[in-house]
């Protein structure tokens, strides 16, 4: 499978808790994305990365959140001290070219 | 290029065609994009315009752009029940860098 792969698929954590997500873009795609998609909604952008550089982020990445891609080719997305409000469906994108993003199946996080 | 506008639902029966419109703001977006999201799944890039195309044609998707009212279509003919999803429209931002997409238009496809 060459498609973006995100892990885990769901996450159910206590209020509070760290979690951690994991996007393996397309090999050789050099920017990678992360949105949020909450029920009803359009994705929200939450970041960009052009290789290893973090050269966007959106004010809905409260300092709760970090995101590396520390070798220029997996990404993952932290979340501390996590809230209700955070439950949504995160989506990690991919793309060679500006042209075509390329979005994984997204991991599921559910707050409790 | 924040505010981009669909309509919610649209029903069709099977067989028909399905007109999804979408109205955006940043003139500056140099593409213009339909995803398709099914239920529980990550979006599927369909179809793409350039800004300088009026229109593109890709087997069953027409995807039609009118520049002046920032307005832009996707028709899906002879619509089939597993066209049945919501259809997002995005632009991009004016560094390229961002995606935005609409709040999506939930087709549902009548057997």
């Amino acid at each position: 499978d060459t498609g973006v792969s995100q892990d885990p698929r769901h996450k159910i954590t206590k209020r509070g808790q760290n979690v951690t997500f994991r996007c393996d873009p397309i090999s050789e795609h050099n920017r990678l994305y992360w949105y949020r998609q909450t029920l009803g909604q359009g994705p929200e952008f939450l970041t960009y990365f052009q290789n290893e550089a973090q050269l966007e982020k959106s004010r809905l990445l409260s300092d709760r959140f970090s995101a590396e891609r520390p070798k220029g080719s997996f990404s993952t997305l932290e979340i501390q001290r996590t809230e209700q409000g955070d439950s949504a469906m995160y989506l990690c994108a991919s793309s060679e070219l500006r042209v075509e993003a390329f979005f994984g199946q997204g991991t599921r996080l559910t707050v409790v | 290029g924040e505010d981009v506008e669909q309509s919610l639902f649209l029903s069709v029966r099977e067989g028909d065609s399905s007109v999804i419109n979408c109205t955006y703001t940043d003139s500056s977006s140099t593409y213009l994009y339909w995803y398709k999201q099914e239920p529980g799944a990550g979006l599927q890039l369909l179809t793409y315009i350039f800004s300088n195309m009026d229109m593109k044609q890709d087997q069953r998707l027409t995807v039609l752009l009118n520049k002046k009212d920032k307005h832009l279509s996707l028709r899906i003919a002879d619509t089939q029940t597993g066209d049945s999803a919501i259809y997002f429209c995005a632009e991009t931002s004016g560094t390229g860098n961002q995606f935005y997409f609409g709040t999506g238009t939930s087709l549902t496809v009548i057997p």
